[in-house]
């Protein structure tokens, strides 16, 4: 079974530091693997998604990259802002058969990002 | 385009009671989801559509139903509901972008169990 896992738990800067979040994976056949941001009382956003064939990807001042087999991706995060505090959560797609796929979720990481 | 919409956004219920929550989204996708996401356990899945007419149980699928109504739409039912049921739920559902599936979501419905 799939176990994907975030560390740390909590995670709080001063503005305008860099940042990097881990996110580990147990299982590395994977078809992607997707970081969202969640801000609190709200839905998930979508901010990068990794095809298991590529190591980066890249936006804005997030930059994601995966270590398929180490099972590790990390979401390096520049200049942070306090606009960027959110909990930030790694998932990992795989194939569950018959034609589905499905995702597994980390915990996440709450990210506090002090002015 | 609303993307992912979903109803009610809260709900309290007291044991025993039954309610259907509604998903609709109107980006047509083929694969939809619900998920529950309760504090220190992460979000799990509890059923998915993989397409229309077609329904599959998730991680944890006891004491829920789901209908795929089309293509669009896809509801979630407590028959007997239970404090334990008590959470966030999201829908979500997904498309090929041409470098993989990504999954987008609803704002929720935050269900309380009393």
């Amino acid at each position: 079974k799939q176990e994907v896992t975030q560390i740390p738990a909590a995670l709080s800067v001063p503005e305008g530091e860099n940042l990097v979040l881990n996110c580990s994976f147990t299982d590395s056949a994977i078809y992607n693997l997707q970081w969202f941001r969640q801000d609190p009382g709200k839905g998930l956003t979508s901010l990068l998604l990794i095809q298991s064939s590529q190591r980066e990807q890249t936006s804005g001042r997030l930059n994601a990259s995966l270590d398929k087999s180490s099972g590790r991706s990390t979401l390096y995060i520049a200049a942070s802002q306090p606009g960027d505090s959110a909990t930030y959560l790694c998932a990992v797609r795989y194939y569950s058969g018959a034609g589905s796929y499905q995702l597994t979720f980390g915990k996440g990481t709450k990210l506090s990002v002090i002015p | 385009n609303a993307g992912v919409t979903q109803t009610p956004k809260f709900q309290v219920l007291k044991t025993g009671q039954s309610m259907t929550l509604q998903c609709a989204q109107d980006m047509n996708h083929n694969s939809m989801y619900w998920y529950r996401q309760d504090p220190g356990m992460g979000l799990r899945l509890i059923y998915y559509s993989a397409s229309e007419g077609t329904t599959d149980k998730g991680e944890v699928p006891n004491g829920y139903n789901v209908s795929r109504l089309n293509k669009r739409e896809f509801s979630l039912r407590l028959e007997s509901a239970a404090p334990s049921q008590t959470s966030v739920y999201f829908c979500a559902s997904s498309e090929y972008r041409g470098f993989g599936y990504e999954q987008y979501f609803g704002p929720g419905t935050r269900l309380t169990v009393t």
